[in-house]
């Protein structure tokens, strides 16, 4: 199963946009990458999800590289409450029905008045 | 709306009692997991189900069962608590394709043992 790091936190300040980046060098050719956005005592909220090149949506966009070996979250114009943390998942289907998803440790992101 | 309900927020066990929590989905998916998130560690999966009666284990089952007797529920056991065993524990449900958006967890409980 393919494994995820990203890094522990990152600061930033409102207005800007923040990119996260996620390695997964042993993701598989039927894997596919998505993103949690988790606050406390919150369970993880679904973001996004793409398989390679680019995808968009109301809160955020993903960029994935042609060798899948990385992604990067990008989150436009962070406001305070984006203050969370944020999980790179690759999930790996394992047959009919049947998958599994593979967290990483998360990032936390502050963003800062 | 999708609704993933965990029978408990919070909960307080003593070491040796034997711990059940529950997980309940409504959206009729076919997959269940059960992870623990500790500070520094993320989420991590204890065990999941793709089916009624299936389960397979995940990265640490070691002091945890489950059962899956009708497919909207899926239990996690705690044979005999011990002190390491608390946690925050999540349940997320999700449909039977990883390229779907349907996948959703539920509030989570916070469980100490004493």
């Amino acid at each position: 199963l393919a494994k995820t790091t990203q890094p522990i936190s990152m600061d930033s300040y409102e207005g800007q946009e923040v990119n996260i980046t996620c390695s997964h060098n042993n993701i598989a050719t039927n894997d596919y990458i998505t993103w949690y956005q988790q606050f406390p005592s919150q369970g993880p909220r679904f973001i996004i999800q793409g398989y390679k090149t680019k995808v968009t949506n109301e809160v955020a966009s993903l960029f994935i590289p042609a060798d899948r070996k990385s992604s990067t979250l990008s989150l436009p114009r962070v406001s305070l409450s984006d203050t969370a943390v944020y999980y790179c998942l690759v999930g790996t289907q394992r047959g009919a029905g049947s998958y599994q998803l593979t967290f990483g440790k998360g990032t936390k992101l502050s963003v800062i008045p | 709306d999708v609704k993933v309900t965990q029978s408990s927020r919070y909960l307080v066990k003593r070491t040796g009692e034997k711990v059940f929590l529950e997980c309940v989905q409504d959206m009729d998916h076919e997959n269940m997991f059960w992870y623990r998130q500790d500070p520094g560690l993320g989420l991590r999966l204890i065990y999941f189900s793709y089916d009624v009666k299936m389960k397979e284990k995940g990265d640490i089952p070691e002091g945890y069962s489950v059962s899956r007797e009708k497919k909207e529920r899926f239990s996690l056991i705690l044979e005999s608590a011990s002190t390491n065993q608390t946690s925050m524990y999540l349940c997320a449900s999700i449909a039977d394709r990883v390229d779907q958006e349907t996948q959703y967890f539920g509030p989570g409980t916070r469980l100490l043992v004493l």
